[in-house]
């Protein structure tokens, strides 16, 4: 459970606010992901870095700015966010270059957007 | 495209009793396929994954798949369910493409009664 860790776990804040969401992955993996779980809704993919550079983006709005300083640490830049932008955001994290990679989890950062 | 239908949104059973969670899905490549379980407040627990070897595989706590091919169907099992595997299960596709992405299936939520 150690493995892949998210902080804050809570977070609530204003539509005029800047916030950001820190992961840190303790599995010497080199691909790192950002999802979004909403209420009624699949989990969806939000960004994927691999070896620290951004290889997909889906169609994300640009209040939401990730970055990958290095290969242990994803962040998730927030700024004039929505109330439909609350949502549990989880982190993952694997092992890119093996033909059957698997993806581990972080326990989450539940935002609350007033 | 690939899809991941998880055909029952809730599933309830008395302790003791066998579980079965189901799970279909569409691809147009050779997947990869995973269970996850998500405890409540909780990130992501890989349970288990199917990548091309043998078709039952077996997880932790006692949880099992059946990958079918001619089926399209990869349903969870476990022989006597306990009170510990309440919580939400998610049945997960990877095509084996060279992209990373995750498709979910919208979550069965297993109810476990005593």
């Amino acid at each position: 459970e150690t493995g892949v860790t998210q902080t804050p776990r809570h977070l609530v804040m204003g539509m005029t606010n800047k916030k950001s969401l820190k992961c840190e992955q303790h599995l010497g993996h080199n691909a790192m992901y950002w999802y979004k779980q909403s209420a009624k809704k699949p989990l969806e993919l939000m960004f994927v870095y691999s070896l620290e550079e951004r290889v997909e983006n889906n169609s994300v709005p640009s209040r939401f700015s990730p970055e990958c300083p290095n290969s242990s640490h994803l962040f998730l830049h927030l700024h004039t966010l929505q109330p439909e932008d609350s949502a549990l955001y989880l982190c993952a994290s694997s092992q890119a270059d093996r033909s059957t990679d698997t993806q581990y989890f972080g326990p989450g950062t539940r935002l609350t957007v007033l | 495209a690939q899809s991941v239908t998880q055909l029952d949104s809730h599933v309830s059973v008395s302790e003791g009793t066998p579980v079965l969670l189901r799970c279909n899905y569409s691809s147009s490549y050779s997947p990869s396929l995973f269970w996850y379980v998500q405890h409540p407040n909780k990130g992501l627990q890989l349970l288990l994954k199917y990548t091309s070897a043998a078709t039952l595989v077996k997880g932790i706590n006692g949880f099992e798949a059946e990958f079918k091919k001619s089926e399209t169907s990869f349903h969870l099992t476990k022989p006597s369910a306990h009170m510990s595997d309440a919580a939400e299960y998610f049945c997960v596709v990877r095509m084996d493409t060279g992209r990373r992405a995750l498709t979910f299936g919208s979550g069965t939520r297993l109810q476990v009664q005593p």
